[in-house]
C-alpha cells in the first residue's frame, strides 16, 4: 500500500539555526499537509498546500515557516531560525483531494530535538 | 477555538472490550476519523464515519456517533496487547481553503495481561 514518508526520522539541530523536514507524499495524492505534536501534547495542524501554494495556515506557521514543493515528489517545511519550542514531532499528510471524505494519511513523523 | 476532547487514559484486561470516547463541537464536521500511535510512530488510519450514519463496524472496530450529543466513540472487541497505543479521535473541517483536521488530545489505551 503506498505511504507517506518523512526524512529524517530524528534531527538535532542548534538553536538559531535553520532545518528542513522532507516529506514524499503518496504519488496520485493532491493535498498536502504539515501538523506538529509536542511532547505529550494534541496534534496540531499547521499548514495545507495545494496547486503550489498555501491553502490554510494556523497561527501557529509563523513567518519562521515555509512550505516548498520543490519538484513532483518532496514537500518541505523549513524553519528559518529554530527555537527550543519548536522541538516536537513533525508529521506530514496527504490526501486526495481537498474534501473530508478523503482521509490523510500520515507519515511516520520526524523528531526535531533543538538544542 | 472549538475543541475535540477525549479522556486521556483508559486500561482494559486482555480479551476485555475498550471503549474509547470522543466529543467534538463542529455541527458542521461530515466525516469523524479514528488515528492510532503505537510508540514512535506515526498516525495510522483505523477507522471513519460520515456523520449521517450512527454505527459503523470493521472486524474488531465498531464506532458510535451520536450527532445530536456530538459523541464518538471507538470500541474495539476482544482487545489484545498489540491494541496498546494512542488512540486519537479527529473531526475533518472543510471550508472554502480546503480540508483540515482538529485532533482531540488522544486516549492512551493499556491493555493489562
Amino acid at each position: 500500500e503506498p505511504e507517506v514518508t518523512q526524512t529524517p526520522s530524528h534531527q538535532v539541530t542548534q538553536m538559531g539555526q535553520e532545518v528542513i523536514l522532507r516529506c514524499v507524499p503518496i504519488s496520485n495524492h493532491l493535498y498536502f499537509y504539515w501538523y506538529r505534536q509536542i511532547l505529550g501534547q494534541k496534534v496540531e495542524f499547521l499548514v495545507s498546500f495545494y496547486n503550489n501554494e498555501i491553502s490554510e495556515k494556523s497561527e501557529i506557521f509563523d513567518d519562521q515557516f515555509s512550505v516548498e514543493r520543490p519538484d513532483g515528489s518532496n514537500f518541505t517545511l523549513k524553519i528559518r531560525s529554530t527555537k527550543l519550542e519548536d522541538s516536537a514531532m513533525y508529521f506530514c499528510a496527504s490526501s486526495d483531494t481537498g474534501f473530508s471524505n478523503q482521509p490523510q494519511h500520515f507519515g511516520d513523523g520526524t523528531r526535531l530535538s533543538i538544542l | 477555538g472549538e475543541d475535540v476532547e477525549q479522556s486521556l487514559f483508559l486500561s482494559v484486561r486482555e480479551g476485555d472490550s475498550s471503549v474509547i470516547n470522543c466529543t467534538y463541537t463542529d455541527s458542521s464536521s461530515t466525516y469523524l476519523y479514528w488515528y492510532k500511535q503505537e510508540p514512535g510512530a506515526g498516525l495510522q488510519l483505523l477507522t471513519y464515519i460520515f456523520s449521517n450514519m450512527d454505527m459503523k463496524q470493521d472486524q474488531r472496530l465498531t464506532v458510535l456517533l451520536n450527532k445530536k450529543d456530538k459523541h464518538l466513540s471507538l470500541r474495539i472487541a476482544d482487545t489484545q496487547t498489540g491494541d496498546s497505543a494512542i488512540y486519537f479521535c479527529a473531526e475533518s473541517r472543510t471550508d472554502n481553503y480546503g480540508q483540515n483536521f482538529v485532533f482531540g488530545p488522544g486516549t492512551r489505551l493499556s491493555v493489562l495481561p
